[in-house]
Formats: C-alpha cells, structure tokens, sequence
C-alpha cells in the first residue's frame, strides 16, 4: 500500500514570496490533515478535510494561507505572503473514517520543510 | 481545550535499558490515544493506537498503557536499542472535535550504544 506522498521537501523562499505544497493521500482515505510543526514543538492541526470539504481550519492564518482538496484526493496548501515565522515542517495525514466514531489512525507523509529567510 | 504535556522532554539511557516516557491530558473525554515515533527530518509513523476501551496495547518491545481517569498514558520500550532513538509523541482527540488531535511537544530519546 502506497503511503501519503508530499512534494516538494524542502523549499527555501525569501519573505513576502508565495510558496505551495502539495500531497496526496493513501488512497481511500477520506480524511485529509495538514499540520504545521515548528522546531521543538509537536505538530498543529492547519486544516481538515472530509472528502473535499472543510471540517476545520481554526487554527489556520486564513490572511495569508489557503487549502484546498480537488475531487476529495489530492490537496495543496499555499502560503502567500510568506512571513519568517513561517519556517517550519508542513505535514500532511490522512486516515479512514473509522467504524465506531471517534476511532482513527493516521498516516503521514515525510512533510516539507520550508524555510523562510 | 484539550493540552497534552509530555515528560521528560529529553532522556538519555544506556543500551538495554527499559524506560517509559509519559503523556498526560487534560480532557478525559476521548476515544482513543495515539503514539508516533518522529526521526529527524521525516515525518512521523504510527506505533500503538489505544482504543478508549483498552488499558494497554503491546506492538513488539513496545506497550502502551491508558489511565483516562488520571488523563495519563505511558508508553514503556523494553531492552532499547540504539534505533530506538528518535522524539517520540503522543497525540489525543480534542474534545468535541470529529477525529481532530492534539500532539504533545514529544520526548527526544538517545539510546546510546
């Protein structure tokens, strides 16, 4: 079985450029998570999707990054403008809808490392 | 709002120890708990996922153990090993979220050979 496949890796952009990433998931998986880990710190959830719709971006700086998910599969996560704090791992997850509610597991990609300098 | 706190941030052990690194929460109300390994520079890979339900799951040298009444959860590595090395984390549902998690800030192990 294929696992979640994000590209680029890594990416280095000066501040107030744009930047974009991309992942697809394990296919089937309905779920669909990008997190956001800065250095020491445990991953942030950004934004969820349930097939291509959006179930939460609380956490995501809407002024400046966007997500989407075309036809339920693959997603792409765009920042613009990038800001130096920015600098960070971006990882993406998927995971089943469980049988009982509540019950997951995810799966994630290797992530992409962005510097912003 | 759920937090998750992991303890100790960092552990340095000898070869062949056994050790247990700790995951505590604050909202008891989840329906199950789940601990990653993270190497440097990769993403993270699931190691034992505990249903609500269960008070330990056991993968290889690995058992993991749940106490939601004390919002505790440990994960116990026996006989470690120099790959055993890596920050391992552990993440929680957030309550009333639909399959939302919240991650602890992990703790870095070094098995030294």
């Amino acid at each position: 079985e294929a696992g979640v496949a994000q590209s680029p890796r890594y990416k280095i952009i000066e501040k107030r450029q744009s930047v974009a990433f991309w992942c697809n998931p394990i296919s089937g998986h309905a779920t669909l998570y990008w997190y956001q880990q800065i250095l020491g710190q445990g991953p942030k959830l950004l934004i969820q999707f349930q097939n291509n719709g959006v179930v939460d971006d609380s956490q995501l700086p809407k002024d400046r990054f966007s997500a989407e998910r075309l036809k339920g599969v693959d997603s792409t996560l765009k920042i613009q403008p990038a800001k130096l704090e920015d600098s960070a791992v971006y990882l993406c997850a998927s995971s089943l809808v469980g049988r009982v509610a509540g019950v997951y597991e995810q799966y994630f990609g290797p992530g992409t490392r962005l510097t912003v300098t | 709002k759920q937090e998750v706190t992991q303890i100790p941030a960092a552990l340095s052990v000898p070869e062949g120890e056994n050790l247990v690194l700790n995951c505590s929460f604050t909202d008891s109300a989840i329906y199950n708990l789940q601990w990653f390994r993270q190497d440097p520079g990769k993403g993270l890979t699931s190691l034992l996922l505990i249903q609500s339900s269960q008070r330990e799951q056991t993968s290889g040298r690995l058992n993991a153990s749940l106490d939601k009444s004390s919002g505790r959860s440990t994960l116990y590595i026996a006989a470690s090993q120099p790959g055993d090395s890596a920050t391992y984390l552990c993440a929680v549902p957030q309550s009333g979220g639909y399959q939302k998690v919240t991650f602890g800030t992990g703790t870095k192990l070094q098995v030294i050979p």
